[in-house]
């Protein structure tokens, strides 16, 4: 049984820091990984989808990794704002179509 | 596009009623979903339907039933409304040609008393 996991839960930084939020996966056949944004009492925000196939992506200041074969995929952001304070969660699909399987999440806070 | 729409947004209950929570997308998507989420279990998937007419279950579908209205609208019902179904519904949907992003509805909020 898939099962994805986040560290931290939670994660503290001043503005303007880098940071990386780690998620990691048991069954390394999946068919793509998703992150999301939730912010408090709001629906889930995709932020980026990384195929099996790939190795990154990027979209701002943010950029994700995959590694299939170790099972684990990291949320970069760069020079982190208030804004982005918020739940950050990591999401995989075995097959195409199919639901995906979350971790918990890991919830930041960015300080001014 | 509206993208993914759910109602109601809030709803409380008394233990016993029942209910059907909505949801509706219009971006022609062939699978829907509907997840929970609850503090500490994180999202897990109730029912799904991946194209019209068809549904099966997820990893907790006790005291939960799906209907796929037409390629738009998939609703949750519950039958006999318990507190332990207490929790945050959200409703999801992809293209399912491949390599799509899910994209969610905002959530509904039930509190079953």
């Amino acid at each position: 049984k898939q099962e994805v996991t986040q560290i931290p839960a939670a994660l503290s930084v001043p503005e303007g820091e880098n940071l990386v939020l780690n998620c990691s996966f048991t069954d390394s056949a999946i068919y793509n990984l998703q992150w999301f944004r939730q912010d408090p009492g709001k629906g889930l925000t995709s932020l980026l989808l990384i195929q099996s196939s790939q190795r990154e992506q990027t979209s701002g200041r943010l950029n994700a990794s995959l590694d299939k074969s170790s099972g684990r995929s990291t949320l970069y952001i760069a020079a982190s704002q208030p804004g982005d304070s918020a739940t950050y969660l990591c999401a995989v699909s075995n097959q195409a179509g199919t639901a995906l399987i979350f971790g918990k999440g890991t919830t930041l806070s960015v300080s001014s | 596009n509206a993208g993914v729409t759910q109602t109601p947004k809030f709803q409380v209950l008394k233990t016993g009623q029942s209910m059907t929570l909505q949801c509706a997308q219009d971006m022609n998507h062939n699978s829907m979903y509907w997840y929970r989420q609850d503090p500490g279990m994180g999202l897990r998937l109730i029912y799904y339907s991946a194209s019209e007419g068809t549904t099966d279950k997820g990893e907790v579908p006790n005291g939960y039933n799906v209907s796929r209205l037409n390629k738009r609208e998939f609703s949750l019902r519950l039958e006999s409304a318990a507190p332990s179904q207490t929790s945050v519904y959200f409703c999801a949907s992809i293209l399912t040609s491949g390599g799509e992003t899910q994209y969610f509805g905002p959530g509904t909020r039930l509190l079953v008393l």
